[in-house]
């Protein structure tokens, strides 16, 4: 089975602390993506990457940054955390073309 | 950039009943699929649809895509306690990139 694991269930930040949620996916899926997930508005895509060091910005990448040094892993980076990001956000990985496969997701708590 | 909406956005069923959900995009796809997630759990792939009009199905669960390619549905007959959950189109553009609908969220009264 294909399995992809996010670092954290559950984080609480501070606002301006620097945050990063990674990701691993153990299939050598090409594709990687971060997804945020706010009641009544779905998943909105806010990075992909479809090979190491390669990124394409999603529909809301403002605030975030993200990074693919190994196939396996996708790490989002929140520069400076605000209270607008708290939010469950969702990794997950496919092949070219393919169904996407999920973490659990990360709920995060800015405060 | 690419959008894809998805109605309703709430739907609550007597068990027994049937429920549909549609999907519209503002461009064309290369191919549209349809994901399950259940309460607290995450979303959880069903099926692609890559093909103008081409029709799959699963069970109960009957998915199109249309012959434009913009637009799709998920009909699922006689629903079970067992369907309850969010609905998720999503959309893919060229080759990576995958858009998600909103999302239905299908209750159901047994």
């Amino acid at each position: 089975d294909v399995k992809v694991t996010q670092s954290s269930r559950y984080l609480v930040k501070r606002t301006g602390e620097k945050v990063f949620l990674e990701c691993v996916q153990d299939m050598d899926h090409e594709n990687m993506f971060w997804y945020r997930q706010d009641p009544g508005l779905g998943l909105r895509l806010i990075y992909f990457s479809y090979d190491v060091k390669m990124k394409e910005k999603g529909d809301i990448p403002e605030g975030y940054s993200v990074s693919r040094e190994k196939k396996e892993r996708f790490s989002l980076i929140l520069e400076s955390a605000s209270t607008n990001q708290t939010s469950m956000y969702l990794c997950a990985s496919s092949l070219n073309p393919g169904g996407a496969f999920f973490g659990q997701g990360t709920r995060l708590t800015v405060v | 950039g690419q959008q894809v909406m998805q109605i309703p956005q709430y739907q609550h069923v007597q068990e027994g009943e049937d429920f549909t959900t549609y999907c519209n995009s503002s461009t064309t796809l290369s191919n549209i699929q349809w994901y399950k997630q259940r309460p607290g759990g995450h979303p959880v792939f069903l099926i692609q649809l890559v093909k103008s009009g081409e029709v799959k199905k699963q069970k109960r669960l009957t998915f199109q895509f249309g012959e434009a390619k913009k637009n799709s549905s998920l009909h699922i007959t006689a629903t079970q306690t067992t369907d309850v959950g969010t609905y998720f189109c999503a959309g893919r553009q060229g080759a990576q990139k995958l858009v998600f609908g909103q999302g239905t969220r299908l209750t159901i009264n047994p």
